[in-house]
């Protein structure tokens, strides 16, 4: 069965204090693997697509990567701005663009 | 640049009620979407349309119905409301071709009592 695990499932951290988010994944063949942030009230908003392997992308102070298992969104000198919650999606070989959503981690960033 | 508008935002139903949740793309999307985002559960695909005319189930769809009858609305109606409903309700949208990024609205909070 195809799976998608996000972790932790929350995390607090003080401004300034780089972290990472894992995503890990078992599927039958993946598409392209998405990041999005979700404020309080809002809709997911996209941020990344990461399609093999080996790829990174960054956006000012994250950057997401991907291997065979997992991704990992690394969050660079967070700010107070950055809480909200990111969450994991995949997009399997035959899916007809149907996502496969993780949980979603919870971040908390203090000043 | 609307991008997905849903209505409305929030909605109190008694059991055994009917209600439509609106939702309308100005992408020129293809691809249509509705999710359930219970907490600590993710987000669960109920049903999705591939273009005017075609809608199919995804993994949650019991309660609910579609329909779309142009590119722009794809509303969900819930017939005999239960309390199992109760739910944040997304609608998404994605141009369909290629790994392109799903576009979320803001969502509509439906309580059932």
């Amino acid at each position: 069965e195809d799976q998608v695990t996000q972790s932790p499932e929350a995390l607090r951290l003080q401004e300034g204090e780089s972290s990472s988010l894992n995503c890990s994944y078992t599927v039958s063949g993946l598409r392209g693997l998405f990041w999005y942030r979700q404020d309080p009230g809002k809709g997911p908003e996209f941020l990344f697509t990461l399609y093999s392997a080996g790829e990174e992308k960054e956006k000012e102070r994250l950057k997401a990567t991907l291997t065979k298992k997992e991704s990992f969104l690394h969050i660079t000198a967070p700010k107070p701005e950055d809480s909200a919650t990111y969450l994991c999606a995949v997009l399997i070989t035959g899916a007809n663009s149907k996502l496969t959503f993780g949980k979603g981690i919870t971040l908390s960033v203090r000043p | 640049n609307a991008g997905v508008t849903q209505t409305p935002k929030f909605r109190i139903l008694k059991i055994g009620q009917s209600m439509t949740l609106q939702c309308t793309q100005d992408m020129n999307h293809n691809y249509m979407y509705w999710y359930r985002q219970d907490p600590g559960m993710g987000l669960k695909l109920i049903y999705y349309s591939v273009g005017a005319g075609i809608t199919d189930k995804g993994e949650v769809p019991n309660g609910y119905n579609v329909s779309r009858s142009t590119t722009e609305d794809f509303p969900l109606r819930l017939e005999l409301a239960a309390p199992s409903q109760t739910s944040v309700y997304f609608c998404a949208s994605s141009p369909g071709t290629g790994v392109q990024p799903q576009h979320f609205g803001d969502g509509t909070r439906l309580s059932i009592l």
